[in-house]
């Protein structure tokens, strides 16, 4: 079974800080994605990261996929409240046949308050 | 270019009932995948097609099936719904050989 350990579970910080979020697992993956989720809506990509120890940005978001392709994180810079929501990281390829499937982490609910 | 759209939004079944959700794929793309998403467990995977045929299934009760037609939508059923059918069915769909998703807004399903 391939699992996504994707940490902290609950994240509330004040408008204009940083936070990382992590995404760890035992099983190697052929590319990884990162997801926003607003209440009521689909998951919205954000990244996809392939190679390992590459680094992706967009806007005030880092994206970094680790070196042995097994863990991520998600940096954000200076958080605003419209950062809200959650946030899911998505292993794809791991284990061969897979088509189509996505392994997703739990999720990290992030509130940024004015 | 229209994204994913699943119909309906929501549904509220009766225990024991079935139930039929449609998805109809970003125009060109041929892979389909449905999951589960409920507050305990998560987004789960459900199954992906692609030309009409299941490819890959995840660890799901036969009673969750599904099909996809040859202009690449596709349907998921569940019968003999239970409680903890209650989730929010997402679809979505993939260009062939890329492992980005693109989701459609969910249904909310119900079952009191």
């Amino acid at each position: 079974t391939q699992l996504l350990e994707q940490s902290p579970q609950f994240l509330s910080i004040q408008e204009g800080e940083n936070l990382t979020v992590y995404c760890n697992s035992s099983s190697v993956f052929s590319s990884l994605q990162w997801y926003r989720q607003e209440p009521g809506e689909g998951p919205v990509l954000l990244v996809t990261v392939v190679t390992g120890g590459e680094v992706k940005k967009l806007k005030r978001l880092t994206f970094q996929f680790g070196d042995a392709r097994k863990d991520s994180s998600l940096h954000i810079t200076a958080a605003q409240p419209g950062d809200t929501g959650l946030y899911l990281c998505a292993g794809a390829g791991a284990g061969g046949t897979s088509y189509g499937k996505l392994t997703f982490g739990q999720g990290t609910i992030l509130t940024v308050h004015p | 270019k229209a994204g994913v759209t699943q119909t309906p939004r929501y549904l509220i079944k009766t225990r024991g009932q079935q139930v039929t959700l449609s998805c109809s794929p970003i125009s060109g793309h041929r892979s389909v995948s449905w999951y589960q998403q409920t507050p305990g467990q998560g987004l789960q995977f459900l199954f992906e097609y692609f030309s009409e045929t299941q490819r890959n299934k995840g660890n799901f009760p036969g009673r969750f099936s599904g099909r996809q037609f040859s202009n690449s939508r596709s349907e998921m059923n569940v019968s003999t719904l239970e409680l903890g059918d209650s989730a929010l069915y997402l679809c979505a769909s993939s260009k062939t050989g890329n492992t980005e998703a693109f989701f459609g807004q969910g249904t909310r399903l119900t079952v009191v």
